[in-house]
């Protein structure tokens, strides 16, 4: 699976959309961008994921650059459970499934 | 949504002891599951992937006598780790796939404590 390059952590105030960004200029054309999470001392949570278009959904928006060399996780309106590590990953839907997490972004959302 | 449950959510042992994690789907049937280990402020590492009805398939650098993997049934994979180490401590976290979608479906991670 192709590696990704995410910033180590982001600030954002709570009501505002945060806007997280992933590289993947490695990418190859059958894998898909995937984004987990994971809240303090929990397992971690599906987001979205994508192969080329935009996708949105009842957590997220996730757009998709034209080239897929990156990527960026929309959160509409932030709150502060939504306090996570987020990870981006690239991996080819239908094979062995594995997932291979990188260290993620920490998005802390501030009062 | 697919739900994935693991039992227990901490534990604490004595050094040299087994200690048994149980991960279980309880909305869907997954033929595949996976054992992840946490160490803190690091990330997810991959140990295993657990197929139902045969033989777990380690990553490299995992040792396969120590870290038993059980998937008796569609629905429960068990982890043992045996003869358990203070450096065995760490966050365990067990995932489901879901056939259809494909999708990865999380437990919320045991705590193993070793003395």
């Amino acid at each position: 699976d192709a590696k990704t390059t995410q910033p180590t952590s982001m600030d954002c105030a709570e009501g505002r959309a945060a806007n997280l960004p992933c590289n993947h200029s490695t990418i190859s054309g059958n894998e898909y961008v995937y984004w987990y999470r994971q809240i303090h001392s929990q397992g971690p949570q599906y987001i979205i994921h994508g192969l080329k278009n935009n996708e949105t959904n009842e957590m997220a928006s996730l757009i998709i650059t034209e080239d897929r060399k990156s990527s960026t996780l929309i959160l509409p309106h932030a709150t502060l459970r939504d306090t996570a590590v987020y990870y981006c990953i690239v991996r080819v839907a239908w094979s062995n499934y594995k997932l291979t997490f990188g260290k993620g972004t920490l998005l802390t959302v501030n009062p | 949504g697919a739900v994935v449950s693991q039992h227990p959510s901490w534990v604490i042992c004595k050094s040299g002891t087994s200690v048994k994690i149980e991960c279980r789907s309880l909305d869907f049937q997954a033929t595949t599951m996976f054992w992840y280990r946490q160490f803190p402020k690091q990330s997810l590492m991959l140990m295993a992937t657990s197929n139902e009805g045969s033989k777990a398939t380690y990553e490299q650098g995992v040792e396969k006598d120590k870290f038993l993997i059980n998937h008796a049934s569609l629905t429960l994979s068990t982890l043992t780790v045996t003869s358990a180490h203070p450096e065995d401590s760490s966050f365990y976290i067990c995932s489901a796939l879901l056939a259809g979608n494909n999708e990865q479906f999380f437990g919320p991670g045991t705590r193993l404590t070793v003395l």
